[in-house]
């Protein structure tokens, strides 16, 4: 079947405009993640879902960030007033479940660059 | 603090060696680590995954190892290929959490 897609691939903003990021996950998986990746840095946990509530939203860097997650199913992330440090890959994963051990699946990632 | 450290130096090794990669950790009691494997421009992909009370992992070439009392896991590709070069991952379920924390990564070069 369909893996997880994300949307756009790249994403080159101006300092100070809002971005939005798509991800739309594989068909009945309830657990959603968002992660970011900077150039030589692992990637940083930044917020979950199971359903469509966010239970941890600590890995969010600052308020600019936002995600929301709408029929259980498609996910967008929100940056407001994009800074140059939030230049990175951003990677949506879902998996079956939050119960822990399960594995992620992963979609391509968004690469944003804030010029 | 809590670390999860991986080899920042590419791992070289010729075509039909055995690679051995590792992952070790502090201050954490992972419930479950597992292995990811990530091309360049891609998403990472899950390889492994074992459970606290396991001590060996294997699936086709790959074995992964996990000692909770050194605080570490390896990861072996046996007969490696060119097509096993990427950089692999390693993550933790700490206990008591649904969500991965990730090791930042160790290139694997494998040369013909």
């Amino acid at each position: 079947g369909a893996g997880v897609s994300q949307s756009p691939s790249n994403k080159v903003t101006e300092k100070g405009k809002d971005v939005e990021l798509r991800c739309d996950p594989i068909s009945g998986h309830t657990a959603l993640y968002w992660y970011r990746q900077s150039l030589g840095q692992g990637l940083e946990f930044l917020i979950y879902f199971q359903g469509n509530s966010a239970p941890d939203k600590s890995g969010l860097p600052s308020d600019r960030f936002s995600a929301e997650r709408t029929g259980g199913s498609v996910s967008t992330l929100t940056i407001q007033r994009t800074q140059q440090e939030d230049s990175a890959v951003y990677l949506c994963a879902s998996s079956f479940s939050i119960v822990r051990g399960n594995e992620q699946y992963f979609g391509p990632g968004t690469r944003l660059t804030v010029t | 603090s809590q670390k999860i450290e991986q080899n920042s130096e590419a791992l070289n090794i010729q075509e039909g060696k055995t690679a051995t990669l590792t992952c070790n950790y502090t201050n954490y009691s992972p419930a479950y680590l597992q292995w990811y494997r990530q091309d360049p421009g891609r998403g990472p992909v899950f390889l492994l995954l074992i459970r606290e009370n396991e001590k060996e992992k294997r699936k086709e070439r790959l074995k992964v190892t996990f000692d909770t009392t050194l605080k570490q896991s390896l990861f072996h590709i046996t007969a490696s290929q060119p097509a096993d070069s990427a950089t692999y991952l390693c993550a933790l379920n700490p206990r008591g959490y649904s969500t991965l924390t990730f090791g930042k990564g160790t290139m694997l070069l494998v040369s013909p």
